[in-house]
C-alpha cells in the first residue's frame, strides 16, 4: 500500500499569512494526487486534483504543485474561512490512501 | 445540482450486518465511478471501497475486504455498501462520494453514522 505522509500535522497561522502543507508518498504516484478541505461536522471538499488542477469554484488562493513523491498545497493569503483540516489523497493505486491530515488553526 | 444522500447508519452489535444506501441525483449516475469513504470519530479519512462505472470492477480496503460488498443499482440511481461481520473498529461516519475522472472525489454526501457496540 502507498503511505501518504503529511506535514505538519498542525499549523497556527494568521489571516493574510501564506500557508504551505506538504504531502509525501511512499512511492511514485505520478501526479495522481488530490487535496481536500474538511470543516468540523462537514463532508470533505475537493480543492485540487491531479496535483495542480483547481477544482471548479475553489478560490485561486489555493494552489497545488509537485509530482512523483513530493507534493505541496499552498494557501497564498489565508482567509478566515480557510481554518480547517486538509487531507491529501493518492489516486495512483488501489487501495486509495489519504494522508493523516493537517489542521490549520488560528494563531 | 449534484446530491448524494446516505442512509442506513445505525447502532449494531459486533458481528452484525448493516446495509448503507446512497441515493444520487443531479448527474448521470451510470457514467461515474462511486466510492465509500469513512471517518472514525476524531480521526482522519479512510477510503473503504470503490466501484467502476460499469460495476464490473470493485475495490476494497484491506481492513474490510471479505466483509463489505459495494454495489450499484443503475435503475434506482443508488449506491450500496453491504457490511457484514461488523467490528468495533468499523464505527465511523460513512460518506458516499462521486469520482471525478480518476478516483478523486468531487462530490460527497453528508454521511451516515455507523456505531458497532455491544
Amino acid at each position: 500500500d502507498i503511505q501518504m505522509t503529511q506535514s505538519p500535522s498542525s499549523v497556527s497561522a494568521s489571516v493574510g499569512d501564506r500557508v504551505t502543507i506538504s504531502c509525501r508518498a511512499s512511492q511514485r504516484i505520478s501526479s495522481l494526487l488530490a487535496w481536500y478541505q474538511q470543516k468540523p461536522g462537514k463532508a470533505p471538499k475537493l480543492l485540487i486534483y491531479t496535483a495542480s488542477g483547481l477544482q471548479s469554484g475553489v478560490p485561486s488562493r489555493f494552489s497545488g504543485s509537485g509530482s512523483g513523491t513530493d507534493f505541496t498545497l499552498t494557501i497564498s493569503t489565508l482567509q478566515p474561512e480557510d481554518f480547517a483540516n486538509y487531507y491529501c489523497q493518492q489516486a495512483n493505486n488501489f487501495p486509495l490512501t489519504f494522508g493523516g491530515g493537517t489542521k490549520v488553526e488560528i494563531k | 445540482e449534484v446530491q448524494l444522500l446516505e442512509s442506513g447508519g445505525d447502532l449494531v452489535r459486533p458481528g452484525g450486518s448493516l446495509r448503507l444506501s446512497c441515493a444520487a441525483s443531479g448527474f448521470t449516475f451510470d457514467t461515474y465511478a462511486m466510492s465509500w469513504v469513512r471517518q472514525a470519530p476524531g480521526k482522519g479519512l479512510e477510503w473503504v471501497s470503490s466501484i467502476s462505472i460499469s460495476g464490473d470492477n470493485t475495490y476494497y480496503a484491506g481492513s474490510v475486504k471479505g466483509r463489505f460488498t459495494i454495489s450499484r443499482d443503475i435503475s434506482k440511481n443508488t449506491l450500496y455498501l453491504q457490511m457484514d461481520s461488523l467490528r468495533a473498529e468499523d464505527t465511523a461516519i460513512y460518506f458516499c462520494a462521486k469520482a471525478r475522472g480518476y478516483y478523486y472525489f468531487d462530490y460527497w454526501g453528508q454521511g451516515t453514522l455507523v456505531i458497532v457496540s455491544s
